[in-house]
């Protein structure tokens, strides 16, 4: 979705470091969806933001966001390989009820 | 409980042929949805049904493609006449009701088409 824009589009991170992606939306957000998708698998929910300034951690994930700027973050914290994966943040718009766009996603790539 | 699950899990067909693919959505989930997700184009929005409303259709790429929900559970995607831009991972996702809600995805059927 050119209303979703998603950066990095990859990044490789040494085990035990931090990493963040970040998705900016062109429009109002209603919501803000972050999934993980591993190659030959579905997307699996991670956080769902709704409220400017809102964050959310679980485990080494945490996710912000940013009311004015319509952006999002998500931040992960000492790296390990089971963070690998492509994330996609998604969206809800107001003017488009049940329809989540996707920003392009990141691929995450965890080296030893 | 189960979650989402999609048949098959891979299909390969000539172009010019139609396929079918299934989706069985979590039980009790009102609302079931369509995406299709491709090298290039990322994840896009193909077309969703909610209870017994006529499904939102304004995703869906040409009039080569088609989408019904049996009873309010299993859906089938039909693409008839495939062609070679067709080839993608066809993901289907459900939720207790449509609107705002987390949508819990399936695995996805990655179609190619030669």
């Amino acid at each position: 979705s050119q209303e979703l824009e998603q950066s990095p589009q990859s990044l490789i991170v040494q085990e035990g470091k931090n990493l963040t992606i970040n998705c900016t939306s062109s429009k109002t957000l209603y919501g803000l969806y972050w999934y993980k998708q591993k190659y030959g698998e579905g997307l699996i929910f991670l956080m769902m933001l709704q409220k400017g300034g809102e964050e959310k951690s679980h485990e080494k994930i945490t996710a912000k966001l940013d009311e004015k700027k319509q952006q999002s973050s998500l931040h992960i914290t000492a790296s390990q390989p089971s963070h690998a994966g492509i994330y996609l943040c998604g969206a809800y718009y107001t003017d488009s009820w049940g329809k989540l766009q996707f920003g392009a996603g990141t691929q995450v790539v965890v080296t030893p | 409980g189960a979650g989402v699950s999609q048949s098959p899990s891979n299909k390969v067909t000539e172009k010019g042929k139609d396929v079918e693919l299934r989706c069985d959505p979590i039980s009790g989930h009102t609302a079931l949805y369509w995406y299709r997700q491709s090298l290039g184009q990322g994840l896009e929005f193909l077309i969703y049904f909610q209870g017994n409303s006529a499904p939102d259709k304004s995703g869906l790429p040409s009039d080569r493609f088609s989408a019904e929900r049996t009873g309010g559970s299993v859906s089938t995607l039909t693409i008839q006449r495939t062609q070679q831009e067709d080839s993608a991972v066809y993901l289907c996702a459900s939720s207790p009701s449509s609107g705002y809600n987390e949508q819990f995805f399936g695995p996805g059927t990655r179609l190619t088409v030669l």
